[in-house]
């Protein structure tokens, strides 16, 4: 069965710095792989999604992510923070049945110090 | 222009009683979700209706039961509230049919249910 695993619960960067989520996956053949973001109090935003092609993908709001299928791990990057990325994000696995559903991780906090 | 809306966005009762959600998009999509987020922030999808039809019903106690009057609403109704049923529940949206898109859901706003 598809799992996803965040291993970050929170991250603390400086606004300005480089971020790194992580996300790994389990899943035996290519996956559809998703990035959202929820601010406090709202749905979830869709950031970027990884069907197949470039494994290099650009989303929204400057974040970007590269899915390494030998590591099994699809990470989201954002060269420089600003303090409004505060939020917590969500990756995503879509399950490969008929169903269309997302098997989401357990999600990262991040927080941006001034 | 809202794309996928949901109603209430609090929702405030007490153990026993039966409440509804509703949840409507004008995506145009044929594919909608309940998802249940937990005081963990943990996800976790209940139900899908594509086209009306039933396609995904996950282990939810059968206190809860979804009805889609057509492919632009999906309703949440619960029965007998507990304690255990707090948390926000999101309604997503999605077009069925294309390799990969299939996928990319869209979600509503939330509303946070508290059972006290």
């Amino acid at each position: 069965a598809q799992s996803v695993t965040q291993p970050d619960i929170h991250i603390t960067v400086s606004e300005g710095a480089s971020l790194e989520l992580r996300c790994n996956y389990s899943y035996g053949a290519t996956p559809y792989l998703f990035w959202y973001v929820q601010s406090p109090g709202q749905g979830l935003q869709l950031l970027l999604k990884y069907f197949s092609g470039d494994t290099l993908v650009q989303g929204i709001k400057g974040f970007e992510a590269e899915f390494k299928r030998s590591q099994s791990s699809f990470n989201l990057r954002k060269p420089s923070v600003h303090w409004s990325d505060a939020a917590e994000y969500f990756c995503a696995v879509g399950a490969r049945d008929s169903s269309y559903k997302l098997i989401f991780g357990s999600g990262t906090r991040l927080l941006v110090r001034p | 222009d809202t794309a996928v809306s949901q109603t209430p966005k609090y929702l405030v009762t007490q153990m026993g009683n039966d409440k509804s959600i509703k949840c409507e998009q004008n995506l145009g999509h044929d594919t909608m979700y309940w998802y249940k987020q937990d005081s963990k922030k943990f996800l976790k999808i209940m139900f899908s209706y594509n086209n009306k039809e039933l396609i995904i019903n996950e282990t939810v106690p059968n206190r809860f039961s979804p009805k889609s009057p057509d492919k632009a609403h999906l309703n949440l109704h619960i029965n007998s509230l507990e304690l255990g049923d707090s948390a926000v529940y999101f309604c997503a949206s999605s077009q069925v049919g294309t390799v990969g898109l299939s996928y990319e859901q869209y979600f509503g706003p939330g509303t946070r249910l508290t059972v006290t």
